[in-house]
């Protein structure tokens, strides 16, 4: 059983482009939420995305955009990068249910902008 | 909102115990979890905690005070491979997940 997966697992960009990046969340979840971890700090929450809406959302500009699929699968988008973005992108999957679900996170997407 | 803080590092002796504190401010508080992350790893679930009290999780345990708002996480008979950042996370009654900054545990021979 596949856990959840990310892609790219690296890639870089310039200031001013804009970048997808791809989450599929573990077998069986349907929540997905996006983090941003700068180096050496703990993830900062972006987003996150239910029956295809996002329905929380941390401190982060419109830059920030995403989007979840009828399976589940999610995307972020970041417009007009800026350097401060440079970051490993971190996509956790939780399962259906109320209450506090354990978040299952994939490896990341680890994100340079030059 | 939601604030929570933690040391930023913190050392240990490889058999020995190390406790990790963490204090939290959240609004609908639903919760403390603790991950632990390997350098360039993904998080890895170690516990959670919604009642007040102590979970035991073989060298693992975490501890939950709601009322001061504090939590601990107690590693016993360090390894060189509890070596990791430890994530102290509060969960909202809204589905947000909040992280602390992590705490950089380094388990000295």
């Amino acid at each position: 059983d596949a856990g959840v997966t990310q892609s790219p697992t690296h890639l870089i960009k310039t200031r001013g482009q804009q970048v997808t990046l791809r989450c599929s969340p573990k077998s069986g979840h349907d929540t997905v939420s996006w983090y941003q971890q700068a180096l050496g700090q703990g993830p900062q929450f972006i987003f996150q995305y239910y029956e295809e809406e996002e329905r929380q959302r941390g401190n982060f500009p419109d830059r920030f955009s995403g989007h979840q699929f009828p399976n589940y699968s999610s995307e972020l988008n970041v417009n007009a990068l800026l350097l401060g973005d440079s970051a490993l992108y971190l996509c956790a999957s939780s399962p259906p249910g109320s209450g506090a679900n354990v978040l299952t996170f994939g490896a990341g997407s680890r994100l340079t902008v030059l | 909102g939601q604030n929570i803080d933690q040391p930023t590092e913190m050392t240990a002796t490889e058999g020995a115990i190390v406790q990790i504190n963490c204090t939290y401010q959240t609004s609908g508080f639903n919760g403390l979890f603790w991950y632990q992350q390997h350098a360039g790893e993904a998080p890895t679930f170690l516990s959670y905690n919604v009642l007040d009290g102590l979970e035991e999780k073989g060298r693992f345990s975490s501890f939950l005070s709601r009322s001061k708002g504090y939590s601990y996480l107690l590693l016993k008979e360090l390894q060189m491979k509890d070596s990791a950042s430890y994530l102290c996370g509060s969960y909202n009654q809204g589905g947000k997940l909040i992280f602390g900054q992590g705490t950089e545990l380094s388990v000295k021979p």
